[in-house]
């Protein structure tokens, strides 16, 4: 049991290339989020997934795409690199408690460094 | 949306002696309200959870607080240890859970001082 996998851990990309983050999970979750940590900034939801085939935006989704083709996998994909998108970024899922409580279980996460 | 503020940003105290973190919210819908740890180099993990329908729940050394009234919690770390070092994020939850998640605090850096 893996609980939650982020590929790469880290990476330098140019301004203007694009790059996809992989994160899976083998926890059978329905929710997974893409986050990213800035200092100072604590854990910002970029977007979330309720379920295969299903996206939606978070907090800062601007210059990030997402998709969940397999429930076990959600992808983030850069487009067009940009320095503010310089972070670590974060993968979690989740299951919902019986008393509705989200417990998330989170990625070791992915260092991008963009120049 | 939920608006969650942590303080303090950083917090230094001496090993042995207790270490509060204060956050307050903004939905007075919110009804879940978890703290996760994260190491230096590591990721967030939960520590302990407290639902709006309990005023404070413990384990060990950790305890958490809620005043729902003021709209603020807290978390309480007796006896600190050297491996309490690391930042502390407070999160608050709205009913349902939220499929958008949890919102943030922006964290505090926890130093114990040996």
């Amino acid at each position: 049991n893996a609980g939650v996998t982020q590929t790469p851990k880290f990476r330098v990309l140019k301004t203007g290339q694009s790059m996809t983050l992989l994160c899976a999970q083998d926890m059978n979750h329905e929710y997974m989020y893409w986050y990213r940590q800035d200092p100072g900034m604590g854990l910002r939801l970029i977007h979330y997934s309720v379920g295969e085939g299903t996206t939606a935006k978070g907090e800062v989704p601007d210059g990030y795409n997402v998709s969940r083709l397999k429930k076990q996998n959600f992808l983030l994909g850069l487009e067009s690199a940009a320095p503010s998108q310089t972070s670590v970024y974060f993968c979690a899922s989740s299951y919902r408690r019986i008393s509705g409580a989200n417990v998330l279980t989170f990625g070791a996460g992915s260092r991008l460094t963009v120049l | 949306g939920e608006n969650v503020e942590q303080h303090p940003s950083t917090l230094s105290v001496q090993e042995g002696d207790s270490a509060v973190i204060k956050c307050t919210y903004s939905d007075s819908a919110s009804n879940y309200f978890p703290w996760y740890k994260q190491e230096l180099g590591k990721r967030p993990q939960l520590i302990i959870d407290i639902r709006s329908n309990v005023g404070e729940k413990k384990d060990q050394r950790i305890a958490v607080t809620l005043n729902k009234t003021a709209k603020h919690f807290s978390l309480h770390i007796t006896e600190t240890q050297p491996e309490d070092s690391a930042v502390y994020f407070c999160a608050a939850s709205t009913p349902g859970g939220g499929a958008d998640g949890l919102t943030f605090g922006k964290g505090t850096h926890l130093i114990i001082q040996p």
